[in-house]
């Protein structure tokens, strides 16, 4: 069973403060590990699709980092704002497999205060 | 215009009922999935369709149908609903397999 697992399951932070969460999934196999953005009633946005051991994404205020080899990726926020509270959603999608078949984790809540 | 969009965003049904929920995407991707999102908040997949060809059919009853008349459509017809179908349902698409996904904004089922 391959289990992709987040933490921390959430998180109150203030506005300003930097803050970051984590991914940890198998391992082995490994294609790509996605990060996707979830607010309230809405649906689930890509941020960043990252594949190389070693890879860094940023997108404005928000950076990701990856490790293939010890199987974890960091997501980081920086100067966070109360429009950055979302669920954190990531999701690992392994090599052996031709179908894109992406295993998500539970997801990490922030909630960020003005 | 919405890239993914599903169809009814909410739906209210009786056990045993049969009820469809419709999915267009106007993205241009050759591979459409449907994911339910559980009990517990996680996504997961339940069908995928990579140019109308059935790739992922997860251990899902075989109450649930998924149809693709063509490659911008995924429908998922759901048999004699029991009240355990409850959930939100993701119509989603990428551009190929293994790409970016990109969400609807879900189905939110009752079954009573």
């Amino acid at each position: 069973i391959l289990n992709v697992e987040q933490s921390p399951q959430s998180l109150h932070v203030q506005e300003g403060d930097s803050t970051n969460f984590t991914c940890s999934f198998p391992s082995s196999n490994f294609y790509a590990l996605h990060w996707y953005r979830w607010e309230t009633a809405k649906s689930p946005e890509a941020l960043f699709v990252m594949t190389l051991n070693g890879d860094e994404k940023k997108k404005g205020r928000i950076s990701a980092t990856l490790n293939t080899k010890e199987g974890y990726s960091y997501l980081y926020i920086k100067g966070s704002q109360p429009e950055d509270s979302a669920t954190y959603l990531c999701a690992y999608l392994g090599g052996s497999s031709n179908t894109g078949k992406l295993i998500f984790g539970q997801g990490t809540t922030l909630q960020v205060k003005p | 215009d919405t890239a993914v969009s599903q169809t009814p965003k909410y739906l209210v049904t009786q056990m045993g009922n049969d009820k469809s929920i419709k999915c267009e995407q106007n993205l241009g991707h050759d591979t459409m999935y449907w994911y339910k999102q559980d009990s517990k908040k996680f996504l997961k997949i339940m069908f995928s369709y990579n140019n109308k060809e059935l790739i992922i059919n997860e251990t899902v009853p075989n109450r649930f149908s998924p149809k693709s008349p063509d490659k911008a459509h995924l429908n998922l017809h759901i048999n004699s609903l029991e009240l355990g179908d409850s959930a939100v349902y993701f119509c989603a698409s990428s551009q190929v397999l293994r790409n970016t996904i990109y969400f609807g904004e879900g189905s939110w089922l009752t079954v009573v």
